[in-house]
């Protein structure tokens, strides 16, 4: 059974940094594209970060582009967003999904909830 | 960067009802276009990718169709547990970029 389970979150302050964790089990994690998404309360989802199987292409959206850091460690079947200069609007639950063979995103975490305030 | 607009908003109907809803990119993405289901306090779910090809166990009431701008997700006889907000991603770059999402609610 595929798992993701996104790990990291909390409350921290404008300005702050935060490291999230997403750990895969049940597939080939070193064979599949990885994307964190993300979902302010109430609102849509929003493409974060992508990156490929071997790491050699890396996306991120323009709201986070040169704050946040995507990476994985294919050893250890894991996948992480380094998130520096946390602003308000980065409050939100940040999701790991996994983009399928179709190019879908086959699969997702439950979720973890990041809150920047003071 | 690719926009995604989807419309309507909020769409209001009852069970058994057929429901469209439809989805637009600012630029063409070629049939590189997925549909995914939301329920309050979970993540999405991929219902259909490529723009119409359903994802496994996904029911057959649901359907895709289009391709460069213009895609709809369509609902041939509402359920119950339909009764969520979706949202169109497109795929044409490694953005993902996703629509502002429809809810569905009960009429």
């Amino acid at each position: 059974e595929v798992q993701l389970v996104e790990s990291g979150g909390g409350l921290v302050q404008p300005g702050g940094s935060l490291r999230l964790s997403c750990a895969a089990s049940g597939f080939t994690f070193s064979s599949y594209g990885m994307n964190w998404v993300r979902q302010a309360p109430g609102k849509g989802l929003e493409w974060v970060s992508y990156i490929s199987s071997s790491s050699n292409t890396i996306y991120y959206a323009d709201s986070v582009k040169g704050r946040f850091t995507i990476s994985r460690d294919n050893t250890k079947n894991s996948l992480s967003l380094q998130m520096n200069s946390l602003r308000d609007e980065d409050t939100a639950v940040y999701y790991c999904a996994r983009r399928g063979n179709s190019y879908g995103f086959d699969y997702w975490g439950q979720g973890t909830l990041v809150t920047v305030s003071s | 960067d690719i926009q995604m607009t989807q419309s309507p908003s909020t769409l209001s109907a009852s069970v058994g009802d057929r429901v469209t809803i439809t989805c637009r990119a600012s630029q063409s993405i070629s049939s590189w276009l997925a549909w995914y289901q939301q329920k309050p306090g979970k993540a999405p779910n991929l219902l259909i990718y490529k723009a119409s090809s359903l994802e496994s166990g996904v029911p057959s009431r649901f359907s895709g169709s289009g391709s460069g701008t213009e895609f709809t997700l369509t609902i041939s006889s509402l359920q119950p547990d339909d009764f969520a907000t979706y949202y169109c991603q497109q795929y044409n770059s490694y953005s993902g970029t996703f629509g502002q999402g429809t809810k569905v609610e009960i009429k």
